[in-house]
């Protein structure tokens, strides 16, 4: 099994629809982040977690609901989006949250519409 | 607010040149500077991971340098081959994990 596995690989949602994105990590490590990379634009952090613990919000829209139940885990509940939502959004793990090598997934990408 | 810049943003190169692909950042309180690979409808693949007390590192036919009091790092390929065909993306780690990532360089590299 590779590093860090997501599915779905694809998502196609509705604005009204009710999904979730999940992340599975083999590495041992403690700290899994969520990362959103629209096109043209930067790849963006939206949550870190550390030991199942949020430690960083980076101004994320409610819309966007994540839950870590255990250090191998996360998963990104998603509600109510918007067209402009539509992304590649990855998941990564890293031994611990600092200066430490971040490991990660394939993606899921989403497309509302 | 950290900002990450590369230059090229694109580039095409012909099978077995040497080229360098250059990242520049405008905090240089960093802890470590990472570059990746992506291809198309990917995810990210890691290359090389820098400290920043380190000058710079290698992976066979890769070599990233690190000047962080300039802000700029480099990314140097020799001998290019078809396979190296991606965008490579550099990130830099300003603290607790927080990776602020340029828009990368896409690079083909044609037989």
């Amino acid at each position: 099994e590779t590093g860090v596995t997501q599915t779905p690989r694809h998502l196609v949602m509705g604005m009204t629809n009710k999904k979730s994105l999940k992340c599975e990590q083999h590495l041992g490590h403690n700290a899994m982040y969520w990362y959103k990379q629209s096109a043209k634009k930067p790849l963006e952090l939206m949550f870190v977690y550390n030991f199942k613990e949020q430690t960083e919000n980076n101004s994320v829209p409610s819309r966007f609901s994540p839950e870590c139940p255990n250090s191998s885990h996360l998963f990104l509940h998603l509600h109510t989006l918007q067209p402009e939502d539509s992304a590649l959004y990855l998941c990564a793990s890293s031994p611990w949250t600092g200066a430490y090598e971040q490991y990660f997934g394939p993606g899921t990408r989403l497309t509302v519409t | 607010k950290q900002e990450v810049t590369q230059i090229p943003a694109a580039l095409s190169v012909p099978e077995g040149e040497n080229l360098v692909l250059n990242c520049s950042f405008t905090d240089s309180a960093i802890y470590n500077l990472q570059w990746f690979r992506q291809d198309p409808g990917k995810g990210l693949t890691s290359l090389l991971l820098i400290q920043s007390s380190q000058r710079e590192q290698t992976s066979g036919r890769l070599n990233a340098s690190l000047d962080k009091s300039s802000g700029r790092s480099t990314l140097y390929i020799a001998a290019s081959q078809p396979g190296d065909s991606a965008t490579y993306l550099c990130a830099v780690n300003s603290g607790y994990s927080t990776l602020t990532f340029g828009k990368g360089t896409m690079l083909l590299v044609s037989p």
